[in-house]
C-alpha cells in the first residue's frame, strides 16, 4: 500500500521569502503521479501543481515549484516570494498511474502542513 | 471550478439518524469520489464511482453507502450516523479516463451529536 508522509505539521514564513514544504512517499510502483493541493481557510481544495513520475524535469507553476527525487521518494514544494494569500494547509498526494493498475484514480493524501505567511 | 456543488454545506444531526449528502456536477464527468477530512488524517477515500450505477469502496467505507442513478449526482448516505462520522466531507471529480487531476467541491461539514 502507498503512504504519504508530511513531517512538518506547521511552518511559518515571512512575506516575500521562500519556503519549502517536505513530502515523502512509499510505493513499489514505478509509474505514478504526485500532487500538491492547497486548502485556504475557505476550506476549498485547490490543485497547486502536479508531477509525473516518468518526467525527470521538475514541475513549475509560477511561484510554485517542486523538487522531485524519485529514488529518494521525495516530493517537496517550494513557494517563492511568499504572499499572505499563500496562508493555507498544504497537502501532498499520490495517485497510481491509470494505465498501470491504478484504474480507481483515487488520491492518497498526507496529513498536511499548515503554512502561515507573516507580514 | 468544474461545476461541483455539495449540499447541504453544513449539517448537525443526532446519533442514529440517517443522513444523505449530495454531490452535483454540471459537466457530465464520469468519475466521482467521496472523501472525508479529519484532523491528523488528511483526506481519505470513502467510495468512488466510475459511471452510472458503477461504484466501489474506498479505504474508509464502513458505515457509508453511495448511489449514482444519474451522471450528475453522487449521493453519500450514512444509514445510522455515529459521532465518529463527524467530519468534513468532500466530493471530487476526475475529468475523464486519461485525466489525473481531481477537482473538489466546497465540502460539507457534518456534526453528529
Amino acid at each position: 500500500a502507498q503512504t504519504v508522509t508530511q513531517s512538518q505539521p506547521e511552518m511559518s514564513v515571512q512575506e516575500a521569502e521562500t519556503v519549502t514544504l517536505s513530502c515523502t512517499y512509499d510505493t513499489s510502483e514505478n509509474n505514478y503521479y504526485l500532487f500538491w493541493y492547497k486548502q485556504p481557510p475557505s476550506r476549498q481544495m485547490i490543485l497547486v501543481i502536479r508531477q509525473e513520475a516518468y518526467k525527470q524535469q521538475n514541475a513549475t507553476e509560477n511561484r510554485f515549484s517542486v523538487n522531485f527525487q524519485k529514488a529518494a521518494k521525495s516530493f517537496s514544494l517550494k513557494i517563492s516570494d511568499s504572499q499572505l494569500g499563500d496562508t493555507a494547509m498544504y497537502f501532498c498526494a499520490f495517485m497510481k498511474d491509470l494505465n498501470y493498475g491504478g484504474s480507481q484514480g483515487n488520491l492518497i493524501f498526507g496529513k498536511g502542513t499548515k503554512l502561515s505567511v507573516k507580514p | 471550478d468544474a461545476g461541483i456543488t455539495q449540499s447541504p454545506r453544513h449539517k448537525v444531526t443526532e446519533t442514529g439518524t440517517p443522513v444523505t449528502l449530495r454531490c452535483h456536477q454540471t459537466e457530465n464527468h464520469r468519475y466521482m469520489y467521496w472523501y472525508r477530512q479529519d484532523p491528523g488524517h488528511g483526506l481519505r477515500l470513502i467510495h468512488y464511482s466510475y459511471g452510472v450505477k458503477d461504484t466501489d469502496k474506498g479505504e474508509v467505507s464502513d458505515g457509508y453507502s453511495v448511489s449514482r442513478s444519474k451522471t450528475e449526482d453522487f449521493l453519500l448516505t450514512l444509514e445510522s450516523a455515529t459521532s465518529s462520522q463527524t467530519s468534513v466531507y468532500f466530493c471530487a471529480i476526475r475529468l475523464d479516463r486519461n485525466s489525473y487531476e481531481q477537482y473538489f467541491g466546497p465540502g460539507t461539514r457534518l456534526t453528529v451529536t
